[in-house]
């Protein structure tokens, strides 16, 4: 079946450091979403990317689709505090369901 | 609006007992997956309703069953809990026009004992 592998698994960085975790799919994705799971939280849409090498931003986030669709990636600038937690992507599927395969979770904690 | 709630927060059962968890989603929403989330497993999907009918179903033993009422509502049973059983379980709604935005509940954290 389908595998959705994310890098690093964990990552310790300083305050104001940049973060990248990267998504890699062993089959084609259909569309990309990204949550992001604080300590002892439920998950939580950050956003959707559909199209192939579609690049969308929001503040410090930046989301890429790789040209092949068979992988993505989460950059974050001048990381902060609140940043914490665990960042998931998810394939899902276009096909009138709602199924999610989620990646494996990239840990960010912060060394203020 | 109100987000997705679910019901209980926690609880502890023991091997071979079953075990019935609830979910209301957001008003409106029609679709209602549910989700594993184990350590060693991470986020695994389970299943997803869609007025009253199953969509999809994931890779899990028949122990896992769940059903979607009139008003969205959805409950999920697991019978004879493993040890294995122990996570939170996690629900989500959404609209159902895929690909869409899924809104996750807090959880219902199981413990087999």
């Amino acid at each position: 079946g389908q595998q959705v592998m994310q890098i690093p698994q964990y990552q310790h960085v300083q305050e104001g450091e940049d973060f990248t975790t990267y998504c890699n799919s062993s089959t084609t994705l259909s569309n990309i979403q990204w949550y992001k799971q604080r300590p002892g939280g439920h998950p939580v849409f950050l956003i959707q990317l559909v199209k192939s090498g579609e690049v969308k931003k929001q503040k410090r986030l930046t989301f890429q689709f790789g040209e092949a669709k068979k992988n993505s990636s989460l950059h974050i600038t001048a990381t902060q505090t609140t940043d914490v937690g665990t960042y998931f992507c998810a394939d899902v599927s276009n096909f009138g369901n709602e199924k999610l395969t989620f990646g494996t979770g990239t840990r960010l904690t912060i060394i203020p | 609006k109100a987000g997705v709630t679910q019901t209980p927060r926690y609880l502890i059962k023991t091997r071979g007992q079953q075990v019935t968890l609830s979910c209301s989603p957001i008003s409106g929403h029609r679709s209602v997956s549910w989700y594993q989330q184990t350590p060693g497993q991470g986020l695994q999907f389970l299943f997803e309703y869609f007025s009253e009918t199953q969509r999809n179903k994931g890779n899990f033993p028949g122990r896992f069953s769940g059903r979607q009422f009139s008003n969205s509502r959805s409950e999920m049973n697991v019978s004879t809990l493993e040890l294995g059983d122990s996570a939170l379980y996690l629900c989500a709604s959404s609209t159902g026009r895929s690909p869409g935005e899924q809104y996750f509940g807090p959880g219902t954290r199981l413990t087999v004992t």
